[in-house]
C-alpha cells in the first residue's frame, strides 16, 4: 500500500541515451514534484504540477520533461544522458499548493550514467 | 533568493546523549519550517514542521521552535538512540509567489548514533 511509488529503484545506463523513471501516488494529492539529490545528498526541487498543470520548473536542462497524464501520475523523461545526470531521484506529492503543506516522498531512483 | 543552511555535519554521538542540529534561514514573509529525515536507502520523511512564528514542532521525542527574531528553527532531542542515525534535512516552503509549495533544502545533516 505504498503512498508514492517509483520505477525502476535503480537505473544504470550508458551516456546518450534515453530513459524515463515514473511516479505514482495513491494519496489523491493535486500537487507532485520531482527533486534531485546530488552525491553529497543536496536535494534541489525540478519540476512541480498542480492538477496536471506545471507551476515550477527549476531551470532545469530542457533534455528533462515532465509528463502528467492525469493527478495521480507525474512521469519524468531525461534524453542524451550525461555523466552529470547521475543522482538519485525523489519523486515527492502533496495535498495541494500550498506553503504549510507536507511533501510525501518516493524511495527514490538511483540513476547512474556510465 | 530563498535559502537554508544547516549545521556541518557528520555528528556522531553515543546513545542517550542530547542532540542539537543548528538551522537557519533566509527568506521573506513567513514561510513554513520543516524538519525532513531519510533513514538509509530510503525517501524523505516528514518528522516535524512549524507554519507560524513561536510554534514548535514535536515528533518522536524531537523538537523545533520557529524563531522569527534569530529565523532559525533548530532541531533538538534529548535522548537519542541507535536508531535515529540517519540523514536530517532542515527545510522551508514559502508563504506565497511563484515558488509557493516549493521546499528549499539545507545541505543535510548525517547523524550516527553509537551504542
Amino acid at each position: 500500500d505504498t503512498a508514492v511509488s517509483q520505477t525502476p529503484k535503480y537505473l544504470v545506463t550508458q551516456m546518450g541515451n534515453d530513459k524515463s523513471i515514473k511516479c505514482e501516488q495513491n494519496l489523491g494529492h493535486d500537487t507532485m514534484y520531482w527533486y534531485k539529490q546530488d552525491s553529497k545528498k543536496f536535494l534541489k526541487i525540478m519540476f512541480s504540477y498542480n492538477n496536471k498543470e506545471l507551476i515550477i520548473n527549476e531551470t532545469v536542462p530542457n533534455r528533462f520533461s515532465p509528463k502528467s497524464p492525469d493527478k495521480a501520475h507525474l512521469n519524468l523523461h531525461i534524453n542524451s544522458l550525461e555523466l552529470g545526470d547521475s543522482a538519485v531521484y525523489f519523486c515527492a506529492s502533496s495535498p495541494r499548493l500550498a506553503g504549510g503543506n507536507t511533501q510525501y516522498f518516493g524511495p527514490g531512483t538511483r540513476l547512474t550514467v556510465l | 533568493g530563498d535559502s537554508v543552511t544547516q549545521m556541518e555535519g557528520p555528528v556522531t554521538l553515543s546513545e542517550e546523549a542530547f542532540l542539537t542540529i543548528n538551522c537557519t534561514y533566509t527568506a521573506t514573509g513567513y514561510p513554513s519550517l520543516f524538519w525532513y529525515v531519510q533513514y538509509p536507502g530510503e525517501g524523505l520523511q516528514l518528522l516535524l514542521k512549524a507554519t507560524k512564528a513561536d510554534d514548535k514542532g514535536s515528533n518522536k521525542g524531537f523538537e523545533a521552535t520557529y524563531r522569527k527574531e534569530t529565523t532559525s528553527f533548530h532541531l533538538e532531542k534529548g535522548s537519542v538512540q541507535v536508531s535515529d542515525s540517519a540523514v536530517y534535512f532542515c527545510a522551508l516552503s514559502p508563504a506565497g509567489g511563484t515558488s509557493y509549495g516549493k521546499l528549499t533544502f539545507g545541505q543535510g545533516t548525517i547523524l550516527t548514533v553509537h551504542p
